[in-house]
């Protein structure tokens, strides 16, 4: 699976967008790039996930470059709720067979101020 | 659902001693997994099952470490003899695959494994 590349932390203001950025320079084609949170003492939690095509859900938005070198999470009205540590990977999904692991990094610290 | 169950939430023991952890998967999830997250090491995995059965386990540690699943509903991550290094945080998660374009991974509460 690719490697990933995030800033170790960042902090936002309360109520404004936080857009987590994260590069995946060495994607291929048949890479998946996911999104997780970990609040604090909980177990991670899946926020989003997507290929190509821009993703929202109900969490997060996810814009992945064209090129698919890179992705940005947004979170579209930040809560103190969000303040956790935000995990990109990239893996090949293979849906109902293969390699099923995530392979965690060391994430972004997101801070969010009130 | 209740979601991933672990227990013991918080397990404080000597070094020496057999340490076993529990999990119970989400119902009718077909993948199972265990985590180990360390500040140092961050979020590991050490091992993961499919239908039962172990795929792969290259990540555990070393041999004090086994981890079985006996049904679908239930799965064990023992370590004998239990040392400080193996101080951590222990999560489970599942998945289910059947069905699914992608695979999102549900996570316990985890463990918090204290050997002194």
């Amino acid at each position: 699976d690719a490697k990933t590349t995030q800033p170790p932390s960042m902090d936002c203001a309360e109520g404004r967008a936080a857009n987590l950025p994260c590069n995946h320079s060495t994607i291929s084609g048949n890479e998946y790039v996911y999104w997780y949170r970990q609040i604090h003492s909980q177990g991670p939690q899946y926020i989003i996930h997507g290929l190509k095509n821009n993703e929202t859900n109900e969490m997060a938005s996810l814009i992945i470059t064209e090129d698919r070198k890179s992705s940005t999470l947004i979170l579209p009205h930040a809560t103190l709720r969000d303040t956790a540590v935000y995990y990109c990977i990239v893996r090949v999904d293979l849906s109902n067979f293969g390699n099923e692991k995530l392979t965690f990094g060391t994430g972004t610290r997101l801070t969010i101020i009130p | 659902d209740a979601g991933v169950i672990q227990s013991p939430r918080h397990e404080v023991t000597e070094m020496g001693q057999e340490v076993t952890l529990r999990c119970k998967p989400i119902s009718g999830h077909d993948y199972l997994f265990w985590y180990r997250q360390t500040m140092m090491r961050g979020l590991e995995l050490l091992i993961y099952f499919n239908n039962n059965v172990p795929i792969d386990d290259s990540g555990m540690p070393e041999d004090r470490f086994s981890a079985k699943m006996p049904n679908a509903s239930f799965s064990t991550l023992k370590i004998q003899p239990s040392e400080p290094r193996d101080s951590a945080v222990y999560f489970c998660a599942s998945t289910q695959t059947s069905g699914r374009p992608y695979n999102e991974q549900f996570f316990g509460p985890g463990t918090r494994l204290t050997v002194l």
